[in-house]
């Protein structure tokens, strides 16, 4: 496609409901990235994948968070057990980035999670 | 721990008036800053500055990058009210593929 896209757009979650949040990465972009954003705040990097290694996950919060990339294209972050504070907008980003430092991140519109 | 720290936290403007936005990091093996432009959701890519002292240029946006002072500065010259957003700026290391973002400035530009 001609961009990043992530589905839903919105998701509104009751406290303790596992959530899916999907990230489509630009065509043959070999990096990609989760963020999670909370209101007022700048994104907070939470894990990374090369292909479908997850190479760096030191971002995710809790044990509740999980991320796949099972065929090194499509992303997949699942919440389980959902509580309050992990209300915030889900980004995914991708890029060309083949090693190590800095390329351009791509980011997809993201996934906004509500949890009552 | 990489920092990044963006000022100010918000601005408010004129149409015409000229903006400079700052951003200063500590980061471990600093490898480039990055600016992005975030309108409603996905952050949009607007520079991103390796060398010290190089400025990058697009319309009446520019950057410039100080390695010595750990600092960056984007300025934007005869804002209109289409410039309104957050402004992120980012870094990343040498070492890792990761951006580590500021809050970011919130843009306002009044007609």
């Amino acid at each position: 496609g001609a961009g990043v896209s992530q589905s839903p757009r919105y998701k509104v979650a009751k406290r303790g409901q596992d959530v899916a949040l999907r990230c489509d990465p630009i065509s043959g972009h070999v990096s990609l990235f989760w963020y999670q954003q909370a209101l007022g705040q700048g994104p907070e990097f939470l894990t990374y994948f090369q292909n479908e290694a997850q190479l760096d996950k030191s971002g995710l919060p809790s044990d509740r968070f999980f991320a796949e990339r099972p065929e090194g294209s499509v992303s997949t972050l699942k919440i389980q057990r959902t509580q309050q504070e992990d209300s915030a907008v889900y980004l995914c980003a991708s890029s060309l980035a083949l090693g190590e430092g800095g390329n351009e991140q791509f980011f997809g519109p993201g996934t906004r999670l509500t949890v009552l | 721990e990489d920092k990044v720290v963006q000022s100010p936290l918000s601005l408010v403007v004129h149409e015409g008036d000229t903006v400079t936005l700052n951003c200063s990091y500590e980061v471990t093996n600093f490898r480039s800053l990055l600016w992005y432009k975030q309108e409603k959701k996905a952050p949009t890519f607007l520079f991103m500055l390796t060398s010290s002292g190089i400025e990058k240029k697009s319309g009446r946006l520019s950057s410039i990058l100080d390695k010595k002072e750990l600092f960056s500065i984007l300025n934007i010259t005869a804002t209109q009210t289409g410039d309104s957003a957050v402004y992120l700026c980012a870094s990343i290391s040498e070492y890792g593929n990761k951006l580590v973002f500021g809050a970011g400035t919130i843009l306002r530009v009044k007609s």
